[in-house]
Parts: C-alpha cells; structure tokens; sequence
C-alpha cells in the first residue's frame, strides 16, 4: 500500500497568514493526488484534484501543487472560514487502495 | 443537484454485521460514476472502505476485503454496505460519496459526500 504523511500535524497561524501543508507519498504517485478540508461534524469537502487543479467554487487563495512524492497545499491569505483539518489522499492506479493522509489542524495563532 | 443521504442502525452488537445504506438523489446509479464508502474513527483520519460501479463492478480496501461486502441497488437508485464480525474498532462515522470523474475507475476523488453516519460497536 501507498503511505500518505502529512506535515506539520497541526499548524497554528493568523488570518491573512500564507499556510503551506505537505503531504509525502511512500512511493511515486505521479499528479493523482487530493486535498481536501473537513470541519467538526461534516463531511470532507474536495478542494484540489490531480495535485493542481482548483475543484469548481473552490476560492483562488487554495492553490495545490507537486508530483511524484512531494505536494503541497497553499492558502495565500488565510480567512477565518479556513479554519479546519485538511486531508491529502491519493489515487495512482497502480495501488488497488486509495489511501489518506493523516490531517494536518489549522488553527487559530 | 446530486445528494446523498447514508442509513442504518447506529449502535451493532460485537460479531455481528453492520449495515448501511446510501440513497441518492439527482443522478441515477445507472449513468455512471463510482460510488464508494469511506469511514472515520472518532478523532481520527479518514479509510476508504470500497468502491461499486453500477453494473456490479466492487473493489475493497485489502486490509478490510475479508469482512466487506458493497452491493447496488438501481431500482432504488442507492447501494449498500456490510461489514461483517464488527469490533469496537469499527466504530467510526462511515460516509458514503461520488467519485469526481465519470470515468471508469474507482481511482479518483471524492467529490460529492453524505453528512455520515455514526456507528458505535458496543454490547
């Protein structure tokens, strides 16, 4: 299986902050890489797709990028709504399981 | 639009066999699209459960592959979990979600959710 390690485990930051979350795979995943931000008591909800791609109604401040092993979710100017646990997860077809991140808590400084 | 709305008994007995259900509504079942569950112990991170097309098609996480059933249901336009000799290590909020592509792999994202469920495995 393909392991997904997320850091920092908590990040705390100030609105208006820029915020920049990795994610390491234990092996090549090419650009098949997720992000997501879930809050207490909702489901997840899909940010960035294929690494890079902004998912539709999806704010211009959550950019993703990276390839291979290496990702990167960034939030250029931290609002108060962005407050949340973010996930990675990875889909390379060359694994038969998708597997998440372990979440990374951003919180209020 | 497309929703999704997860089902079932919120409290199973040790050993025996938990059983959800996920009704969508907005989009047929039978135009497409992987449906998958997805679950989330309490305080912790998210584990795919499996994935089902609409023709039957089913793919699991290995580690839960020996106690995981996924079956659709088109005629009702929702498909269903069974996760058979629960312990308390099951207990989880499981979600049920869309695939982001209607492409024919489960290999994707997950774009569209249920609010989840909460089961607890206790006696």
């Amino acid at each position: 299986d393909i392991q997904m390690t997320q850091s920092p485990s908590t990040l705390s930051a100030s609105v208006g902050d820029r915020v920049t979350i990795t994610c390491r795979a234990s092996q090549s995943i090419s650009s098949w890489l997720a992000w997501y931000q879930q809050k207490p008591g909702k489901a997840p909800k899909l940010l960035i797709y294929k690494a890079s791609s902004l998912e539709s109604g999806v704010p211009s401040r959550f950019s993703g990028s990276g390839s291979g092993t290496e990702f990167t979710l960034t939030i250029s100017s931290l609002q108060p709504d962005d407050f949340a646990t973010y996930y990675c997860q990875q889909y390379n077809s060359y694994s038969p399981s998708l597997t998440f991140g372990g979440g990374t808590k951003v919180e209020i400084k | 639009q497309v929703q999704l709305q997860e089902s079932g008994p919120g409290l199973v007995k040790p050993s025996e066999t938990l059983s959800l259900t996920c009704a969508v509504s907005g989009y047929s079942i039978s135009s497409g699209y992987y449906w998958g569950w997805i679950r989330q112990p309490p305080g912790k991170g998210l584990e795919w459960i499996g994935s089902i097309y609409h023709s039957g098609s089913t793919y699991y996480n290995p580690s839960l592959k020996s106690r995981v059933t996924i079956s659709v249901d088109t005629s009702k336009n929702q498909f269903s979990l069974k996760l058979s000799s629960v312990t308390a290590a099951d207990t989880a909020v499981y979600y049920c979600a869309r695939v982001h592509s209607s492409g024919y792999s489960y290999h994707d994202a997950f774009d569209i959710w249920g609010q989840g469920t909460m089961v607890t495995v206790s006696s």
